[in-house]
């Protein structure tokens, strides 16, 4: 049983590009959110995806948009890139209906941006 | 105002020795769940143990158990028996709302947990 994968797992970006980050969710999942984690600090929800829809958003500028696909996959594009994006960019999946209301997580794509 | 705090940055313990990681929380919402999550140097965050606000006792899974304390809004982690590779980062999250609101998590800071031999 696949758990949320992420790619790619490292990438080096310079001011002003743009990046798109991908995530495959646990089998079963039909649910996908995405975090920014800082060096040293906790994770912060972006925003996440059911139904092809963005259901809920966190703190984040319009730089930051996304994607999911019928087949439950996400993207996480970031434009106009600053310095102070840099950090590890985390994906996590659920089933909207589960009692617990757990989170998989993926082990993350590290973005640097130079 | 934090709603979730984690005040202990760093923490050490003897291995086979048990440690209390501490949690404050603080929400107006009378339905939320409380999460703790480990985090190894790898970075994905791995799932520990779960305590809803409705549920009468205290969670345990295996070697973790939650002390739940609601009056006091309290969600400290207990790891009994400690080993080496229970070494990395520990992170206190909160769901605000019933689970559907699953997938927006409000983490603390976390703590740093170093297990000596």
């Amino acid at each position: 049983d696949a758990g949320v994968t992420q790619s790619p797992t490292h990438l080096i970006k310079t001011r002003g590009q743009q990046v798109t980050l991908r995530c495959s969710p646990k089998s079963g999942h039909d649910t996908v959110s995405w975090y920014q984690q800082a060096l040293g600090q906790g994770p912060q929800f972006i925003f996440q995806y059911y139904e092809e829809e963005e259901r809920q958003r966190g703190n984040f500028p319009d730089r930051f948009s996304g994607h999911q696909y019928p087949n439950y996959s996400s993207e996480l594009n970031v434009n106009a890139l600053l310095l102070g994006d840099s950090a590890l960019y985390l994906c996590a999946s659920s089933l909207v209906w589960e009692s617990k209301g757990e989170l998989f997580f993926g082990e993350g794509s590290r973005l640097t941006v130079l | 105002a934090q709603k979730i705090t984690q005040t202990q940055p760093g923490m050490f313990v003897q291995e086979k020795e048990a440690v209390t990681l501490d949690c404050t929380y603080d929400t107006s919402d009378p339905s939320y769940g409380l999460f703790w999550y480990k985090q190894p140097s790898s970075g994905e965050m791995i799932f520990l143990i779960y305590q809803g606000s409705y549920d009468q006792q205290n969670a345990t899974e295996g070697r973790y158990s939650l002390n739940f304390q609601k009056a006091r809004k309290s969600a400290n982690l207990v790891i009994s028996a400690s080993q080496l590779g229970d070494s990395a980062m520990y992170f206190c999250a909160m769901r605000e709302g019933p689970p559907s609101n699953t997938g927006k998590l409000i983490f603390g800071q976390g703590t740093t947990l170093q297990v000596k031999p």
